[in-house]
């Protein structure tokens, strides 16, 4: 079965810095893998995806993020954190059915 | 994207009793499901609802407890049976309608407060 992993339960940055929210997956093949973020008293919104093609992946809110095959990730990067950006990211991955996995979550805190 | 909505948004409900939750989609999809997101938690798959025929539910829950209908393509009930203060959770609706990507899109989510 599938399983997705994120390490960092909780990330501190300050606005403008650089943000890296690590996922490391466990699937003998080529995954389905996704990024969601859930804002406060807000709904799961996609943030970006990947099942094929190009390895690095551009989604929504300047965020994007790379499959590595050799090392099982998806990190999530952003070169400029906003306020705005705090919340909670999960990591999501599928195997050949519609189920996804979901990570346990990092909450991203941002410092003015 | 679909647009998903759930009815009620939130409720407080006394132990023993039931609660159904309404998921409705503004276009017809191919898969629906029903998650918990226990407080302070991540999301947990409950069933997958299947249109015309029963839910297929995850390890550690059943039917008798989380009941689930699926009458058309657009439209499903997620039934929160006999509830105690450990169903306290949000319970979310998705949906999937991509044979490709399997990309699924949330509901807002139903807060449920059990005293």
């Amino acid at each position: 079965a599938q399983s997705v992993t994120q390490p960092d339960i909780h990330i501190t940055v300050s606005e403008g810095a650089s943000l890296e929210l690590r996922c490391n997956y466990s699937y003998g093949a080529t995954p389905y893998l996704f990024w969601y973020v859930q804002s406060p008293g807000q709904g799961l919104q996609l943030l970006l995806k990947y099942f094929s093609g190009d390895t690095l992946v551009q989604g929504i809110k300047g965020f994007e993020a790379e499959f590595k095959r050799s090392q099982s990730s998806f990190n999530l990067r952003k070169p400029s954190v906003h306020w705005s950006d705090a919340a909670e990211y999960f990591c999501l991955t599928g195997a050949g059915s519609y189920q996804l996995t979901f990570g346990k979550g990092t909450k991203l805190s941002v410092i003015p | 994207s679909a647009v998903i909505s759930q009815k009620p948004s939130r409720d407080i409900c006394q132990r023993g009793t039931s609660l159904t939750i309404q998921c409705q989609v503004d276009s017809q999809v191919t898969m629906m499901f029903w998650y918990r997101q226990q407080p302070g938690q991540s999301l947990t798959l409950i069933a997958t609802a299947n249109q015309g025929s029963e839910a297929t539910y995850e390890s550690g829950f059943v039917i008798d407890k989380f009941p689930i209908s699926r009458p058309n393509l657009t439209f499903s009930t997620l039934t929160v049976s006999n509830m105690s203060p450990e169903d306290s959770s949000i319970y979310l609706c998705s949906v999937s309608d991509s044979l490709v990507s399997r990309e699924q899109f949330f509901g807002p989510g139903t807060r449920l407060t059990v005293l």
